[in-house]
């Protein structure tokens, strides 16, 4: 069956203006969550959502950045008035929920650049 | 807090040989292991899990982990390395409380398996 996509896979923006970036998961997973890698740095968690349940936003770095997700489906990463920092590339994860698996499949990422 | 500490960040070994890739964690409650690859200009992969059982686990491609409850580690072995190994190897945890996950990865330890 179809894996985790992102949208779009590449993104170059200018400073100041806002970006969103799409995740769609696996049919099924109830758990989503969206990373960040830096180059040359590790995952560095920003947001999970686990079902109908209010997300875990405790990774997001600023206000700037913000998530959401339609059921259990589609989830949009949105970042304001993106500053340079914030290039990287984006990940977005899915699995099948708590007490069930705890595998996460993840997307090719998008990269993002801010110039 | 939760934390996860992979000490290396850069392994080099010659083909053939053995290798581990060390993992260190710190949880105030039970988690679950994970240890994910991303080879180049791919996306994370599962390469192997502990959930619960025999602390010996098995991987795709020759891989196997032992979850060491009393040294809180989860080191990454293989017995004898291929080129196809080179990539860059991601030591996760997660713990659940409250209905939450909470999910850790490491800064990832690149392999570089020389021929």
């Amino acid at each position: 069956g179809a894996g985790v996509s992102q949208s779009p896979s590449n993104k170059v923006t200018e400073k100041g203006k806002d970006v969103e970036l799409r995740c769609d998961p696996i049919s099924g997973h109830t758990a989503l969550y969206w990373y960040r890698q830096r180059l040359g740095q590790g995952l560095e968690f920003l947001i999970y959502f686990q079902g109908n349940s209010a997300p875990d936003k405790s990774g997001l770095p600023s206000d700037r950045f913000s998530a959401e997700r339609t059921g259990e489906s589609v989830s949009t990463l949105t970042i304001q008035r993106t500053q340079q920092e914030d290039s990287a590339v984006y990940l977005c994860a899915s699995s099948l929920g708590q007490g069930l698996s705890y595998e996460q499949y993840f997307g090719p990422g998008t990269r993002l650049t801010v110039t | 807090a939760q934390s996860v500490t992979q000490l290396d960040s850069q392994v080099p070994v010659f083909e053939e040989a053995p290798v581990e890739l060390r993992c260190n964690y710190s949880s105030s409650v039970s988690v679950y292991l994970f240890w994910y690859v991303q080879y180049p200009n791919q996306g994370l992969q599962l390469l192997l899990k502990y959930l619960s059982g025999s602390t010996l686990v098995k991987g795709i491609n020759g891989f196997e982990a032992e979850f060491n409850k009393s040294q809180t580690s989860f080191h990454l072995r293989k017995p004898s390395v291929h080129i196809s190994d080179t990539a860059e190897y991601f030591c996760a945890v997660i713990s659940v409380s409250g209905g939450y996950q909470k999910v850790t990865f490491g800064i990832g330890t690149k392999l570089q398996v020389i021929p």
